[in-house]
């Protein structure tokens, strides 16, 4: 059971450089989301679809882009990394509805230097 | 704006207490809150969802209860164990499937 995979697992950038976590999930899932895990801050949502060829904003979308071509695929996108992106990124994914739980993958730690 | 607070922040029992987590939220028009439960360099583990119109919800040593209209939740551990340390968030979901998260409760049981 792979269940929400992320690759790479840690991750290291040069300011300005740019780079794309992958997101993947064999589950079938509609809905797919990215959060960032700051100290002190918790989860923060950056962008999530409700399906393929839908993508809106969180909380903190900018400097970040994605996309959604296929249900099992949501990448996030850093266009040019900045140390302020440093974190723990976490892909998520949930069935349609509100009656099922969203299942976590197991993150990418990224450092800027 | 959601607003989700978790207390206390940290916590350090010895083995065979019973905890109580709290979980405060501003809004109160959830679809549902989902517990969750995070091992020090690890990914979110989903440990109980709790639809609004529960009351509470139920997993072997785990019960979690829901107040909605006081936009509270409780989670209760039993019997704790040393393997129960971890890093317990909760998340209540409105609009959208977007959850919101609180900074967590850092759990430590010690034999």
């Amino acid at each position: 059971n792979a269940g929400v995979t992320q690759t790479p697992k840690f991750q290291v950038l040069k300011t300005g450089q740019s780079m794309t976590l992958q997101c993947a999930q064999d589950m079938n899932h509609e809905y797919m989301s990215w959060y960032r895990q700051d100290p002190g801050m918790g989860l923060r949502l950056i962008h999530y679809s409700v399906g393929a060829g839908i993508t809106d904003q969180g909380e903190v979308p900018n400097g970040y882009n994605v996309s959604r071509s296929t249900t099992e695929d949501f990448p996030l996108r850093l266009l040019s990394a900045a140390p302020s992106q440093t974190s723990v990124y976490f892909c998520a994914s949930g069935p349609a509805g509100r009656d099922q739980p969203q299942h976590f993958g197991d993150g990418t730690r990224l450092s800027i230097l | 704006k959601q607003e989700v607070t978790q207390i206390p922040a940290a916590l350090s029992v010895p083995e065979g207490e019973n905890l109580v987590l709290n979980c405060s939220f501003t809004d109160s028009a959830i679809y549902n809150l989902q517990w969750f439960r995070q091992d020090p360099g690890k990914g979110l583990t989903s440990l109980l969802l709790i639809q609004s119109s529960q009351r509470e919800q139920t997993s072997g040593r785990l019960n979690a209860s829901l107040d909605k209209s006081s936009g509270r939740s409780t989670l209760y551990i039993a019997a704790s164990q040393p393997g129960d340390s971890a890093t317990y968030l909760c998340a209540p979901l409105k609009d959208t499937d977007k959850l919101i998260f609180g900074t967590g409760t850092r759990l430590q049981v010690f034999p």
